[in-house]
């Protein structure tokens, strides 16, 4: 069965510092989607980044970008230069065999100023 | 440029109550999906469609109810409300299948007493 895990359920980071928020994954279908999702204090749920298992480069979107380490079976979001915006909630989440999409358990990060 | 749009926003049901969470695109995706989130966690998927006729199971489908006669509209049914669907629900698309990224709509708070 396809498994999201993310081990930190808080995060603080100072303002302009860059952040790792933890991923691992559990699939036993060799081609699978990876994503991250940011869900703010307001509730909705915003895409950030996309890997694909077989995508060769790491995944980058702006000051976000995706640690795969595909033996590791992690997928690590990076968020540079932290902004007090990127405070929310993150959540990880796979898509796998013939399920559409898996989340993690969400990690709330703080940014301070 | 309305996206993903879902109505109501909010909604307190008696027990045993019925209703009716509705959601419309306007992106013609052909993949909508249905997710609960319970406090503190991350979602569950509840229902989803690959195109209209067809609906399939997720996580945790029992006591609700989909269809999809049209690509744009993706309703959910609640029968017999019980204190235990008491969540946020959420209503997402995508263009195709499991490695595009699904467009979210704001989500409809439902309180079960």
């Amino acid at each position: 069965a396809q498994k999201i895990t993310q081990t930190q359920p808080g995060m603080f980071v100072q303002e302009k510092e860059a952040v790792t928020l933890d991923c691992t994954y559990d699939t036993s279908d060799p081609s699978y989607g990876l994503f991250w999702y940011k869900q703010p204090s307001s509730g909705e749920m915003i895409f950030l980044i996309y890997q694909g298992s077989y995508d060769q480069q790491n995944a980058t979107e702006g000051r976000y970008s995706l640690n795969f380490q595909k033996a590791r079976k992690s997928a690590n979001l990076v968020i540079s230069a932290s902004q007090l915006g990127d405070s929310a909630m993150y959540f990880c989440a796979m898509s796998s065999g013939n399920t559409p999409l898996v989340f993690g358990k969400g990690t709330r990060l703080s940014v301070i100023a | 440029n309305a996206g993903v749009t879902q109505t109501p926003k909010f909604r307190i049901l008696k027990i045993g109550q019925s209703m009716t969470l509705q959601c419309t695109q306007d992106m013609n995706h052909n993949y909508m999906y249905w997710y609960r989130q319970d406090p503190g966690m991350g979602l569950k998927l509840i229902y989803y469609s690959v195109g209209a006729g067809i609906t399939d199971k997720g996580e945790v489908p029992n006591g609700y109810n989909v269809s999809r006669s049209t690509t744009e509209d993706f309703p959910l049914r609640l029968e017999l409300a019980a204190p235990s669907q008491t969540s946020v629900y959420f209503c997402a698309s995508s263009k195709q299948g499991k490695w595009q990224p699904q467009h979210f709509g704001d989500g409809t708070r439902l309180s079960i007493l």
